[in-house]
């Protein structure tokens, strides 16, 4: 079946860019969305944004500005860039698989996810 | 772009019957979809779509719709129910995703 795993640093210096990325195996990239939701420490879930197989991106507003979202088909991975980074940054970091199917979306695979933490 | 609105605990006598509520106009438009979240590890899809299930997930779990809000109904709640339950939705206006803040569900 498909899983995701995510990879990067797991600690980055204030004001400069977490990096992450998102392996898919066990399926292709196909018509689905594809996520980067965060967690900050006892907080609850916030997306961040997603790609689709046509490489078109959609951001929350609130991190518009700093985040970019990116595709790799050969390689089956999809990546995050989060610039201008703060000790807010700092979360849980999911890569999930979206479906869109008219009125009604389903976050049905979630990778593991990683910590990553913003300090000096 | 909308908000979805959730109680921020829970609490259900194990065996008894709980509904979690998520409130958002997004939700008018959309159905959620639910998640269960236990401590320490992934969140993963219960419910979607206007009563949807994941093959794994228990038919205790079943989700329903009216006007505005959105329900998660677990009828019968068992120990490891305990958890924090998220909903989703899409807002119309922006075409983006959004999650409701949180659930934690305790089972007494």
């Amino acid at each position: 079946q498909v899983q995701l795993q995510e990879s990067g640093p797991g600690l980055v210096k204030p004001s400069e860019t977490l990096s992450l990325t998102c392996t898919i195996s066990g399926g292709s990239i196909g018509s689905f969305y594809w996520n980067w939701i965060r967690q900050s420490p006892g907080k609850g879930l916030e997306w961040i944004g997603d790609i689709n197989s046509g490489w078109i991106t959609k951001y929350n507003p609130s991190l518009k500005s700093r985040v970019t979202i990116s595709l790799d088909t050969s390689k089956n991975q999809f990546s995050l860039n989060l610039n201008s980074v703060t000790a807010a940054d700092t979360a849980m970091y999911y890569c999930a698989r979206r479906v869109e199917m008219g009125i009604y979306d389903a976050v049905d695979i979630w990778g593991q996810g990683t910590k990553v933490t913003v300090s000096s | 772009s909308s908000e979805l609105t959730q109680d921020p605990a829970v609490s259900v006598a194990l065996g008894q019957t709980v509904r979690i509520t998520c409130q958002g106009d997004s939700l008018r438009d959309y159905y959620a979809s639910w998640y269960q979240q236990k401590s320490g590890q992934a969140p993963q899809l219960l419910v979607y779509a206007k009563n949807n299930r994941p093959s794994w997930i228990p038919d205790r779990f079943s989700g329903s719709r009216s006007g505005n809000t959105a329900s998660l109904t677990i009828t019968g709640a068992q120990a490891e129910d305990e958890a924090d339950y998220y909903c989703h939705s899409r807002d119309k206006s922006d075409d983006h995703v959004v999650f409701g803040g949180g659930t934690k569900l305790t089972v007494l």
